[in-house]
């Protein structure tokens, strides 16, 4: 079984501040782990995933995360967001070859200018 | 355009009354996924398939819920005597040829009455 708690549900923040969203994931294997994002009124994309290799992943839009291992923990992070980084982000994970993906129960991050 | 598929985009209906949703992917994919979405929550796994045969239903699926997917392409989700605890965001994803991230439509949204 694989679960996925993301610390924060709401992150206000002011126009180019940088943002930290926190995810911690449980599992008894490894795993492939993901962020998504959900702007307004769409459908949730892709942000950066982590696979294997190189412990820090560089999505899009400048996002970019740290697998840390010991610490079962995924965090995205931004140095400067702006006003359109506005969504909900999900992180999720998979266990590798297995079929669902386990999501969190998002955080919603508010950039205020 | 996400690559897949789901009509209707809305659905209000009375409690009690059947309803069913389709999922079409544009192009192939093995592997099809059924999603619940709750506003405040991350996507709920429901169900998915591995071409046509139904590998993995939730523990949470309640036996008025049934999927197909019979051709191995499209797939449909069906709610029988629907109840207000049914309302949400229905989600289908697939998963892509490399096997690791999931694409989702944009949604059915559910409205029970």
């Amino acid at each position: 079984a694989q679960s996925v708690t993301q610390l924060d549900s709401q992150v206000p923040v002011f126009e180019e501040a940088p943002v930290e969203l926190r995810c911690n994931y449980s599992s008894s294997v490894s795993v492939y782990l993901f962020w998504y994002v959900q702007y307004p009124n769409q459908g949730l994309q892709l942000l950066l995933k982590y696979l294997s290799g190189s412990t820090l992943v560089k999505g899009i839009n400048g996002f970019e995360a740290e697998f840390n291992k010991s610490q079962t923990s995924f965090h995205l992070r931004k140095p400067s967001v702006h006003i359109s980084d506005t969504a909900e982000y999900f992180c999720a994970v998979s266990e590798i070859n297995a079929g669902k993906s386990t999501f969190g129960d998002g955080t919603t991050l508010t950039v205020k200018p | 355009d996400t690559g897949v598929s789901q009509d209707p985009r809305h659905k209000i209906t009375k409690r009690g009354q059947n309803v069913t949703f389709r999922c079409d992917p544009i192009s192939e994919h093995n592997r099809l996924y059924w999603y619940r979405q709750t506003l405040g929550q991350g996507p709920e796994f429901l169900t998915y398939f591995q071409n046509e045969a139904q590998l993995e239903k939730s523990r949470l699926l309640s036996d008025r819920f049934s999927a197909e997917r019979p051709k191995g392409s499209f797939s449909t989700l069906e709610i029988q005597r629907t109840e207000q605890g049914d309302s949400a965001m229905y989600l289908c994803a697939v998963r892509g040829t490399k096997g690791e991230k999931l694409f989702f439509g944009s949604g059915t949204q559910l409205s029970v009455l």
